[in-house]
């Protein structure tokens, strides 16, 4: 059965601090890997990886992926307050239509 | 990217009623998606939304429970019939863009409405 699954569950930190969120998955056929944060109900997106070993980078927020060894890493730098939210993994596989499977998110919270 | 606009934003339901979400995309888009998320859950698709025929539904959803119109090429809406207090959740509309890739194989980036929280009282 597919699954991703993220780790940890949440996450608490200072302002400033260097977080890391890990996404690991179990997909056959997979296509891509997208990153979202979703801060009221909203998911907003961040990057789509779909080679291994590139990094990508926004700003303060950066990803990799590691398809051999199944994983994703989203790494925040100096943390802020409005960086406060559930971050999710999602990976894309053809069936049919295309499909996503959703992690269950990391929630973060940044403390001033 | 889409501009997608859901409403509504959020409703609080009696038990036994139906709600009906819109879906609203400023472009003509082939497929929409429903999602829900019940709380502290990830996303889990309902189904697939296509023009001019009937919704692919996933398995565990029903088209008695989640009826689905799609009119037009930029408007959906999904009813969430007879409510039970487990269906509180956030409802979400998506669509979805097409990336070639360098591989020349084809990926897509999702993009959200709103969501609608939806409480069953």
């Amino acid at each position: 059965e597919d699954k991703v699954v993220q780790s940890p569950l949440s996450l608490v930190v200072h302002e400033g601090d260097t977080v890391t969120l890990n996404c690991s998955y179990e997909v056959t056929n997979f296509r891509s890997l997208l990153w979202y944060k979703q801060e009221k109900k909203a998911p907003t997106f961040l990057f789509m990886l779909t080679s291994s070993g590139i990094e990508k980078k926004s700003g303060r927020l950066s990803s990799i992926l590691d398809k051999k060894e199944l994983f994703s890493i989203l790494n925040i730098t100096a943390t802020q307050t409005g960086d406060s939210a559930v971050y999710l993994c999602a990976v894309l596989r053809p069936s049919g239509t295309y499909k996503y499977i959703f992690g269950t998110g990391t929630r973060l919270k940044v403390l001033a | 990217s889409a501009v997608i606009s859901q409403k509504p934003s959020r409703d609080i339901c009696q038990r036994g009623t139906s709600l009906t979400i819109q879906c609203q995309v400023d472009s003509q888009v082939t497929m929409m998606f429903w999602y829900r998320q019940q709380p502290g859950q990830s996303l889990t698709l309902i189904a697939t939304a296509n023009q001019g025929s009937e919704a692919t539904y996933e398995s565990g959803f029903v088209i008695d429970k989640f009826p689905i119109s799609r009119p037009n090429l930029t408007f959906s809406t999904l009813t969430v019939s007879n409510m039970s207090p487990e269906d509180s959740s956030i409802y979400l509309c998506s669509v979805e863009e097409r990336v070639v890739l360098s591989t020349g194989k084809v990926a897509t980036e999702a993009f959200f409405g709103q969501g609608t929280r939806l409480t069953v009282v």
